[in-house]
């Protein structure tokens, strides 16, 4: 399977730990992005990494996480000292720059903190 | 918060019917996309648009770039069960930049 790839599927922390993800885009594309889905709701924009740059930050993205894309491949998003308000589903996605420029996402990995 | 507006929020569809759902904006996109999302599972790539006006099928769904550039349509012809789950489109202001979501349309089968 040659689609974006994400670890681990689920996750359920205590609150105050930290917690890593890791997302494996598809192996050509240079664009990697990552969202957060809350229940109900539709994906909302968290950052997004050209190859190994990091080109934008949302301002969802509290101090608290902190993503890298450090070879331009795989990328892991952190967030510390989890709260109960970071439970959602974090999705990565994946693009070309040109021709086409579709992204494509991962199954996710849903965060619960307790 | 969100840009975009998905209507209506929810619909029950027969196996058979046409089902449409569209998506309003306040600001121009350059690019559309539509993605259907089943419960635990991520989006997954319906149609994406490029060209103001642009009617694009694949297979029994059918999409339309609007030609303000702020709005979108999605038609699914002849439904089937597995049509059920969540569309949500989305939309770009720059090819390859970051995506803004819709709320979703949710679609449930009729009991």
């Amino acid at each position: 399977d040659t689609g974006v790839s994400q670890d681990p599927r689920h996750k359920i922390t205590k609150r105050g730990q930290n917690v890593t993800f890791r997302c494996d885009p598809i192996s050509e594309h240079n664009r990697l992005y990552w969202y957060r889905q809350t229940l109900g709701q539709g994906p909302e924009f968290l950052t997004y990494f050209q190859n190994e740059a990091q080109l934008e930050k949302s301002r969802l993205l509290s101090d608290r996480f902190s993503a890298e894309r450090p070879k331009g491949s795989f990328s892991t998003l952190e967030i510390q000292r989890t709260e109960q308000g970071d439970s959602a589903m974090y999705l990565c996605a994946s693009s070309l720059t040109f021709p086409n420029t579709e992204a494509f996402f991962g199954q996710g990995t849903r965060l619960t903190v307790v | 918060g969100q840009q975009l507006n998905q209507s209506p929020q929810s619909m029950f569809i027969q196996e058979g019917e046409d089902v449409s759902m569209n998506c309003t904006s306040s600001s121009i996109f350059n690019t559309w996309l539509w993605y259907k999302q089943d419960p635990g599972e991520g989006p997954v790539l319906l149609i994406a648009l490029y060209k103001a006006g642009e009617l694009t099928s694949n297979g029994r769904l059918t999409a339309q770039f609007g030609i303000t550039r702020k709005d979108s349509f999605l038609n699914i012809s002849a439904s089937i069960p597995s049509d059920v789950g969540i569309y949500f489109c989305a939309g770009q202001k720059a090819a390859g930049n970051k995506l803004t979501f819709g709320g979703g349309t949710r679609v449930l089968v009729k009991p």
